[in-house]
């Protein structure tokens, strides 16, 4: 079955400093998803890329879909304690999408 | 207003029991689905429905059922529950397929069998 991998699971950084989490497909998706949850919280709804090479930008956030569709990334600039979470990504057909296992950040102040 | 909602919030239960966890959503969305959170925050689709329609049924073990009484709401009833089952259960609805719009989560069952 679709299997989507997400790496790093886990990433501590300092306050300020930047944030990338990786998501990848065996095999080429329709589209792709990201939540975050906030610990102890429900999966929120982030973004969709649906177009090959499309980059969205939300204020710190900027969500990239690969040439290929097979892989998206998820970067933050200048993290907040705010931005604390798991971060998930989603990708697969359009009746069913497959979750990433989401990398955990942690934002040392 | 809460956009999806489910109930109980927590759930302790001893093996063998029978129990159910309900959610409704106020969208007017079409798809409903119970995704299974395990503990290391692995989410996996369980049950997806589509007009109180079935259309997608995971390998989950037969002693979960899925019910969809109209398709606001979408009930899940576990039976003989094992100690395996502990996870927190999401509830979430989307207008179509969850490829095409944003899902909408409830807050979650945190489901304990001891």
């Amino acid at each position: 079955g679709q299997q989507v991998m997400q790496i790093p699971q886990y990433q501590h950084v300092q306050e300020g400093e930047d944030f990338t989490t990786y998501c990848n497909s065996s095999t080429t998706l329709s589209n792709i998803q990201w939540y975050k949850q906030r610990p102890g919280g429900h999966p929120v709804f982030l973004i969709q890329l649906v177009k090959s090479g499309e980059v969205k930008k939300q204020k710190r956030l900027t969500f990239q879909f690969g040439e290929a569709k097979k892989n998206s990334s998820l970067h933050i600039t200048a993290t907040q304690t705010t931005d604390v979470g798991t971060y998930f990504c989603a990708g697969g057909g359009y009746q069913k999408v497959t979750f990433g296992i989401g990398t955990k950040l942690q934002v040392i102040p | 207003d809460t956009a999806v909602s489910q109930t109980p919030k927590y759930l302790v239960t001893q093996m063998g029991n029978d129990k159910s966890i309900k959610c409704e959503q106020n969208l007017g969305h079409d798809t409903m689905y119970w995704y299974k959170q395990d503990s290391k925050k692995f989410l996996k689709i369980m049950f997806s429905y589509n007009n109180k329609e079935l259309i997608i049924n995971e390998t989950v073990p037969n002693r979960f059922s899925p019910k969809s009484p109209d398709k606001a709401h979408l009930n899940l009833h576990i039976n003989s529950l094992e100690l395996g089952d502990s996870a927190v259960y999401f509830c979430a609805s989307s207008q179509r397929g969850i490829g095409y719009t944003e899902a909408f989560f409830g807050q979650g069952t945190r489901l304990t069998v001891v």
